[in-house]
């Protein structure tokens, strides 16, 4: 998990709600990526970043939203249209588009 | 478009047995190919990955794993199986196309018994 963190390690949340949710690196990357996981399904892409100031919809992007200002941040954003939110978000970061993956250690976040 | 499926969801072996954990991949052109390693509650930690040259490929902890074309598979191997491998286990692949991103197996839970 070394050079990426992920804040906070569990998040409960309201129905109605937005929650953000942040993730950093220290490694220079300059690629980052959102994963959703829930049991049984693997990882699911969410957004991606490949480069700072752009940043592209994954396969799962609706009722999230993200942004990428700084090259060591980008954070997600579970918004009040995600139906099924409770799961656990993995960030992940790499030295460019397409190399190895280096991964945080997640977030899980509960709707109460 | 590529895929991977990790045709196992359990895998049980002995501690001191070799243990296998299967992969197989659908890509059109060349396949890049990673396993990772997932304790509970945690991120994903990097083994290895094959890219080119060497079909076979050492990672960390004692890993390797067997890349073969004709076969499309990417199987995960460890002479001698500890306790403390028991994790959850996730093959990945992409097609070296620039735009193609990383898919993922379901991910195989292995379970090594003392």
């Amino acid at each position: 998990d070394g050079g990426i963190t992920q804040s906070p390690k569990y998040l409960f949340r309201k129905e109605g709600q937005n929650v953000t949710l942040s993730c950093e690196q220290n490694l220079n990357h300059d690629a980052m990526y959102w994963y959703r996981q829930d049991p049984g399904q693997g990882l699911r892409l969410i957004y991606y970043s490949q480069i700072v100031n752009d940043f592209q919809k994954g396969d799962i992007a609706e009722g999230y939203s993200v942004s990428r200002e700084k090259k060591e941040s980008f954070p997600l954003t579970v918004t009040s249209a995600q139906k099924n939110p409770t799961a656990f978000y993995l960030c992940a970061s790499s030295i460019a588009w397409g190399d190895t993956q280096y991964f945080g250690p997640g977030t899980r976040l509960t709707v109460l | 478009a590529q895929s991977v499926a990790q045709p196992e969801d359990q895998v049980n072996v002995a501690e001191g047995n070799p243990l296998t954990v299967k992969c197989t991949y659908s890509v059109s052109g060349n396949p890049y190919l990673f396993w990772y390693v997932q304790y509970p509650n945690r991120g994903l930690q990097f083994l290895l990955k094959y890219i080119t040259g060497d079909n076979l490929v050492k990672g960390s902890y004692g890993f390797e794993a067997e890349f073969n074309k004709s076969q499309t598979s990417f199987h995960l191997k460890k002479p001698s199986a500890l306790v403390s491998d028991s994790a959850l286990y996730f093959c990945a692949v992409r097609d070296e196309g620039y735009n193609n991103d990383m898919r993922f197996g379901a991910g195989t839970r292995l379970t090594v018994k003392p």
